[in-house]
Formats: C-alpha cells, structure tokens, sequence
C-alpha cells in the first residue's frame, strides 16, 4: 500500500513536443505529491509538487495534473527542451506519518534536438 | 549554502571489507535521510534521523548496514563486510525543522561499487 507505480519506464520525445509521466497510489493517507528530477551524476532536486485539494498546479512549462478520485497524478513538460533530458521520478509522503517519502521507480525522458 | 556534502564520492571495494560513507548536512536542517538508489529497487529510503536520532530505519537492508549520527553535522554509513549486492549509490538527503513535506535536498551522492 506504499507503493507509488509509475509510467512509462523510459521516454524519448522530439524537441517542443509535450512529454506526459504518470503516477498512481493506493495509500489514500498520502497528501503531498513532489516530483525530483535528477540529471545523470547529481542528486534528485524538487521540481514541483501538489496537494490533493487542488486538480491541477503549474509552473512555467511543467504541469502537475491531480486525479484524486482515480489516486493518479501525472507530470507534464510542455515545449520539452533538450536541457529537460533527465531520470524524472514522482514521489509521494503522509505528512502525518513522518518523514518517509515513497518514490516511484523513475523516467528517464531523452529529448532529441 | 553549499548543500549537502557526501564523500567519498567514488568507492571500490572487495567483498568483506567495510565501508564508510560520509555526509554533512545543510547547516540548520534537523532531518537527515540514507538513500540508496538501483537501478533494479530505485530509491530506497533507508534510515532518517531527527535532531541526531535515529527516527525511522525499517528500510536498513540487514544488520551489515548501520548509520550514526554523532553531531548535528555528521552521519555516517557503514556497511560491514560489504557484499557485491550493496554496489548502488547513496544519497544523503537533509531538510529543514519544518512539515513533513518540505523539500529534501539531496547531495550528490556516493557511488559504491564492490568487488
């Protein structure tokens, strides 16, 4: 019931194209929704988050889109750049239950110039 | 800030050796996570400590793997005897005094590889 399932494992996208990861939970104790990106040698970095009040939350050219009925929420990169090319992994924590992130097994997004 | 600082940066090792991974925290922030990262289990949170205690470690793979916090500016890893299986690479993570679901900032990471 910790796990957060993510899709697809691996992405390749065209430059200025919209690349879509989903995500999907079955702890309904979650309430806070981060995604990390990680480029090749670093660690993850906070990208953008959400909570489950709110359906959709955006910033620049990612987008969080939050299906609480459906307990899946997916990341979207509009305009996707070569610079986005990373491992992409979303994540989710029960703030009531401590510190334990749960994270999903990641996607690595190529995209080509 | 120069965040988080992990050493060795790079580690290779023969199996039944011990090893010790290093990490230095944000300075003010009371949380401090182990990851370790496969590419077979992805991210695996290990043990976290709060204000140098150990809170929660449920994710500690055996009793080869053990963690201190001795200062609210060190921790270490420590595996002992190593194995071929532990070559992942771990991730030091710290964030700060407030909810649960502040950011955690992540260092660069150690990568382990055992022989």
């Amino acid at each position: 019931q910790q796990q957060v399932k993510q899709s697809p494992q691996s992405l390749i996208v065209q430059k200025g194209g919209i690349s879509i990861i989903n995500c999907a939970y079955e702890n309904t104790a979650f309430d806070y929704f981060p995604w990390y990106q990680q480029f090749p040698g670093k660690g993850p970095a906070l990208l953008i988050a959400i909570r489950p009040d709110v359906s959709e939350k955006k910033e620049g050219r990612f987008t969080i889109s939050f299906n609480k009925s459906a307990k899946q929420f997916s990341l979207h990169i509009m305009d996707s750049q070569p610079g986005d090319s990373a491992t992409y992994f979303c994540a989710a924590i029960a703030e009531t239950s401590g510190s334990r992130l749960t994270f999903g097994e990641g996607t690595q997004l190529t995209v080509n110039p | 800030d120069a965040g988080v600082i992990q050493s060795p940066r790079h580690e290779v090792t023969e199996m039944g050796q011990e090893v010790t991974l290093r990490c230095k925290p944000i300075s003010g922030h009371d949380y401090l996570f182990w990851y370790r990262q496969t590419m077979m289990r992805g991210l695996e949170l290990l043990i976290y400590f709060n204000n140098n205690v150990p809170i929660d470690d449920s994710g500690m793979p055996e009793d080869r793997f053990s963690a201190k916090m001795p200062n609210a500016s060190f921790s270490t890893l420590k595996i002992q005897p190593s194995e071929p299986r532990d070559s992942a690479v771990y991730f030091c993570a710290s964030r700060g005094t407030g909810a649960p679901t502040d950011t955690q900032y992540f260092g660069p990471g150690t990568r382990l590889t055992v022989l």
